[in-house]
């Protein structure tokens, strides 16, 4: 058990629809990045946030955005879903912004 | 970006047997992981390793960062080895950049 948590495990929804993937992050930890796995694209980092202000971006599509919370949970939210957007979504978690990611158990999504 | 490779990309091993699996990188970096995905998906710290070596029971890993490439060695594998894994260097301070993996398997 890396410590990450994340919520739902799974979730099955129909294009167009709109969703929010959450994560809390190992107790203290500042950083958290969020990944998505896919067939095609393989693992590819999205986004990270560090104590509640975004610091990097990555391959992130504009349907797509996400937040920090004072409390240092995160959420993603996904939008107008494409099948295409089905994926594993993981959450990861580090002290600072160089140290080791420890990542959560990922939320399924499937876009039927 | 980063360019990563991994190979080999498939392995099967009768189990006892030992693996070496490589990665290479494109350019310097100041940190790499390595990380093994399990049948049910998770993704499992192995190693924290931007130089050196680190061994953690019957694993081991070698990052030679001036030539690029690191080094995951696998001894008296079990079945439980059997998944993917993954090398992924650290980008820019903060993004981890994930190659293709190599997977494993195990036979009994």
């Amino acid at each position: 058990d890396s410590g990450v948590t994340q919520t739902p495990k799974h979730l099955i929804t129909a294009t167009g629809q709109r969703v929010t993937l959450r994560c809390s992050p190992r107790s203290g930890d500042l950083s958290v990045y969020w990944y998505q796995q896919s067939l095609d694209q393989g693992l590819q980092f999205l986004i990270q946030y560090y104590n509640g202000e975004e610091r990097a971006k990555g391959n992130i599509l504009e349907r797509f955005s996400a937040q920090q919370f004072p409390d240092l949970h995160s959420e993603l939210n996904l939008s107008s879903l494409e099948l295409g957007d089905s994926a594993l979504y993981f959450c990861a978690s580090s002290v600072g912004t160089s140290d080791t990611q420890y990542f959560g158990p990922g939320t399924r999504l499937t876009v039927l | 970006g980063i360019q990563v490779e991994q190979s080999p990309p498939d392995l099967i091993l009768q189990e006892g047997a030992n693996s070496t699996l490589r990665c290479n990188f494109s350019d310097s970096v100041n940190n790499l992981q390595w990380f093994h995905q399990n049948p049910w998906g998770q993704l499992i710290n192995l190693f924290y390793i931007p130089s050196g070596t680190k061994q953690n029971g019957r694993l081991s890993a070698t990052t030679v960062a001036t030539e690029r490439y690191s080094l995951l060695y696998i001894s008296s594998s079990q079945t439980t080895d059997s998944g993917v894994y993954f090398c992924a260097p650290l980008q820019y301070g903060n993004k981890l950049v994930f190659g293709a993996g190599t997977i494993l398997r195990v036979k009994s």
